[in-house]
This record gives C-alpha cells, structure tokens and sequence, in this order.
C-alpha cells in the first residue's frame, strides 16, 4: 500500500485559496488518489477523486503531476464551515486513511 | 432512513466486558468496514470484508473480531474490553462492481462512541 504524507494542521481565513499538498512517493500503476473530508464527531464524505492531471468537481478540484508522485487539493474560497480534516488516501482499494490534514479557517 | 446505521451510537462498559457493536447498510454494497478513531491518531483499519464469506485484519485488529452475518450486516466485537479501546467507532461501505474503474467511495455511518472504564 503506498504510503502518505501531507501536513499536520493547515491556517487560512475565509476567501482564501487553500492548497493541501499529499505525497505518494510509492504510488503504484493502477493506484487512484482519493480526498475525503471530516467535520468533528461524524464520518469521512468523499471529496474527490483522480489518476492524473486536473479534476474538478463543485467542492474543490485536485491536481496531479505527471509523476503521481503529489497531488494537491485545492478549496476555492473557503468559509468557516470547510473547517474539518482533510484525508488523501492511495490505491485501488483506498483503505488507509492516516492523520489527515486539520484545516482550521478563521474570520 | 441513514444509508449507514450503528448501533448503539453511546456505549459505556467496564474492563473485560464482552461488547458488540453492530452496522447495517441498505446501500446494497458487498464491501464493509470497521474503523477507530482516536484523538491526534486520525482513523485506524480495524477489519474489512469484501463480502460474505470474507473476513480480512486491517491495521489494528489485536483485541477485536467481526462477524459479517449477511450482506447487510457486519458486527465488530470486544471479546474482554480494555480501557484503550475508548475510542470513536466507525462503520463504513462500498462497491466496486467488476469493470470499474478508479477507487471506490466509501459511506460512512455516525459512529459509536465506546468509554471502556
């Protein structure tokens, strides 16, 4: 399973761009890479999802490099209620969900 | 109706007390999991079933066993609760019908918060 690594905790304030970087140095052939996000004291939702290049969906869009080596999330104008967790997972069966990345957005 | 149900959604029990906590999905997915999750540790992989007749260990298992009654029903057990075990419990589900591409979404229910005194 191809490991992860993003940062621990992320600031912003509201109107801001937030970019969320994960590394996946080991990230197989087949491997997708998959965003989900946490509000406190309920379950991950998906976000989004992609193999290579750009993808956009109404909640935020991903990009990867052609390496697949990273990939960034990326929330446009984010308010106070995108405060949550922020996972990036790896693989066919994306199963392993790490520490995630706390965003905290102030006013 | 909640695609994906826990119960019980509170549980307090006392050290080596048998508990189990039970999901159940009408999603109609062949795929189950079970999930803790700790303050600063994010979520852990407790089992996964792919369906039925399958049972796997995820990152965590020690202290835990499941039980997939049907393809509705998967039940995470602690045969002798400890303290450690206080955590938030989450039940997931997904499908990947043959000739998908990419990787499945996961649903998640609203978690089980288990206090193990």
């Amino acid at each position: 399973l191809a490991k992860t690594t993003q940062p621990i905790s992320m600031d912003s304030y509201e109107g801001q761009e937030v970019n969320i970087t994960c590394s996946h140095n080991n990230i197989a052939t087949n491997d997708y890479i998959t965003w989900y996000q946490q509000f406190p004291s309920q379950g991950p939702r998906f976000i989004i999802q992609g193999y290579k290049t750009k993808v956009t969906n109404e909640v935020a869009s991903l990009f990867i490099p052609a390496d697949r080596k990273s990939s960034t999330l990326s929330l446009p104008r984010v308010s106070l209620s995108d405060t949550a967790v922020y996972y990036c997972l790896v693989g066919v069966a994306a199963l392993i969900f790490g520490k995630g990345t706390t965003l905290s957005v102030s006013s | 109706d909640a695609d994906v149900t826990q119960t019980p959604r509170n549980r307090i029990t006392k050290t080596g007390k048998r508990i189990m906590l039970e999901c159940s999905q009408t999603k109609g997915h062949d795929r189950m999991y079970w999930y803790r999750q700790d303050p600063g540790l994010g979520l852990r992989l407790i089992y996964y079933s792919f369906d039925v007749k399958d049972i796997n260990k995820g990152e965590i298992s020690d202290g835990y066993s499941v039980s997939r009654q049907a393809q509705a029903k998967f039940s995470l057990s602690l045969e002798s609760a400890i303290p450690n075990q206080t955590a938030l419990y989450f039940c997931a589900t997904s499908d990947f019908p043959p000739g998908t591409s990419g990787s499945e979404e996961q649903f998640f229910g609203p978690g089980t918060r288990l206090t193990v005194l």
